[in-house]
């Protein structure tokens, strides 16, 4: 069975500054997606950056990017130049990538984000 | 395009009541999921469909029970409400490759069992 697991249950940083949320999840497929996705106080959930695992390369979605590790098996996010609105939960999920079959969305735990004027 | 839409937004519950969380998408998605979120914790899977007529088991089932009849609905049923029911529940759904792109979830329903 998938895990997700995040080590951080709440961060808090200033304005401006960087911070990066860690994310470690557990699979023995080869094809899946990562996500990040952020819940602010209206529990909205809102995607803000996905990875599929056959792209070597780091998606990014401006001030967001992800460090993805494939054989570490570690997908964090960094988010720069923090915003006040970024002030959420942030969730990192894990999904097979499949044609078709019974796939299940897996997410962690959560992490609480707090940007500090 | 509404997406995915829940009813209702809250709702308060007497022990033993019974109620169902509704689900709705308009995306054609194949598979659809039913969450549970406690305070300042993750989500936990409920139930969740392939498909019409395909239903299984998530991490934390009992006291719950799903059907799904069409592509487009996929309710919940609370039957005999407890206290340790009192969460905030979340339907998402999800397309088939090629049209994959992300979950797209409902609002959520804020239930209380008093």
């Amino acid at each position: 069975a998938q895990t997700v697991t995040q080590s951080q249950p709440e961060m808090s940083v200033q304005e401006a500054e960087t911070v990066t949320l860690s994310c470690t999840y557990d699979t023995s497929e080869n094809n899946y997606y990562l996500f990040w996705y952020k819940q602010p106080p209206s529990r909205q959930m809102i995607l803000v950056i996905r990875q599929e695992a056959y792209k070597q390369q780091n998606a990014t979605e401006n001030r967001f990017s992800v460090n993805f590790q494939k054989a570490a098996k570690s997908f964090s996010l960094k988010i720069s130049d923090s915003q006040l609105g970024d002030t959420a939960m942030y969730f990192c999920a894990f999904m097979k990538r499949r044609i078709q079959g019974a796939q299940k969305l897996v997410f962690g735990q959560g992490t609480r984000l707090t940007i500090n004027p | 395009n509404a997406g995915v839409t829940q009813t209702p937004k809250f709702r308060i519950l007497k022990i033993g009541q019974s109620m169902t969380l509704q689900c709705a998408q308009d995306m054609n998605h194949n598979y659809m999921y039913w969450y549970r979120q406690d305070p300042g914790m993750g989500l936990k899977l409920i139930y969740y469909s392939v498909g019409a007529g395909i239903t299984d088991k998530g991490e934390v089932p009992n006291g719950y029970n799903v059907s799904r009849s069409t592509t487009e609905d996929f309710p919940l049923r609370l039957e005999l409400a407890a206290p340790s029911q009192t969460s905030v529940y979340f339907c998402a759904s999800v397309g088939l490759l090629p049209r994959f792109t992300e979950a797209f979830f409902g609002q959520g329903t804020r239930l209380t069992v008093v």
